[in-house]
């Protein structure tokens, strides 16, 4: 299993600003995930991180509203840049493979 | 590609009496199914998966789901449920290491 800490785990930003939220893993894992779970909606993969390399991004997720780092393989960033109210969501961060995903307990972003 | 449908978005069911979470995939290569549970302000906890073997997956909290492959389901079942068991529940399918998930179902359970 895999114990995942996420920061903050909730913040309140104004529109235009922009939030760095860090996804911390006590194991080394080959790749990391961002998901965005909107109100009363499931969770939409936003990306997928592999140290060493770009982030791929799913349909409809850009590198220059949502620029994800991940200098170990530890560790992982997701940016939500010049935030509007439609990005108030949950954000998570997920590692694992096809056998089985661990979560973060989730950053709820509320933008006014 | 992957899919999972949830037929229910909301299921209210009384204190001790049983419940079936619905769930319908779809996948083109191997499957791996899965439910998790998400209580309020909470992150995902995995209930119960279903990799191979045994049809009938046996999880966390008294909850099972039995895999179906020809009606291509993996409902979630509980005999009796508890005030505690009220939760939104995620279907999921696996597939190239990325899970995809479906749009949840609310289940209240009412004293």
């Amino acid at each position: 299993s895999a114990v995942i800490s996420q920061k903050p785990s909730r913040d309140i930003c104004q529109r235009g600003t922009s939030l760095t939220i860090q996804c911390q893993v006590d194991s080394q894992v080959t790749m990391m995930f961002w998901y965005r779970q909107q109100p009363g909606q499931s969770l939409t993969l936003i990306a997928t991180a592999n140290q060493g390399s770009e982030a791929t991004y799913e349909s409809g997720f850009v590198i220059d509203k949502f620029p994800i780092s991940r200098p170990n393989l530890t560790f992982s960033t997701l940016t939500v840049s010049n935030m509007s109210p439609e990005d108030s969501s949950i954000y998570l961060c997920s590692v694992g493979e096809n056998t089985e995903a661990f979560f973060g307990q989730g950053t709820r972003l509320t933008v006014v | 590609a992957q899919s999972v449908t949830q037929l229910d978005s909301q299921v209210p069911v009384f204190e001790e009496a049983p419940v079936e979470l619905r769930c319908n995939y779809s996948s083109s290569v191997s499957v791996y199914l899965f439910w998790y549970v998400q209580y309020p302000n909470q992150g995902l906890q995995l209930l119960l998966k279903y990799l191979s073997g045994s049809t009938l997956v046996k999880g966390i909290n008294g909850f099972e789901a039995e895999f179906n492959k020809s009606q291509t389901s993996f409902h979630l079942r509980k005999p009796s449920v508890h005030i505690s068991d009220t939760a939104e529940y995620f279907c999921a399918v696996s597939g190239r290491n990325q899970f995809y998930f479906g749009t949840g179902t609310s289940l209240t359970v009412i004293p």
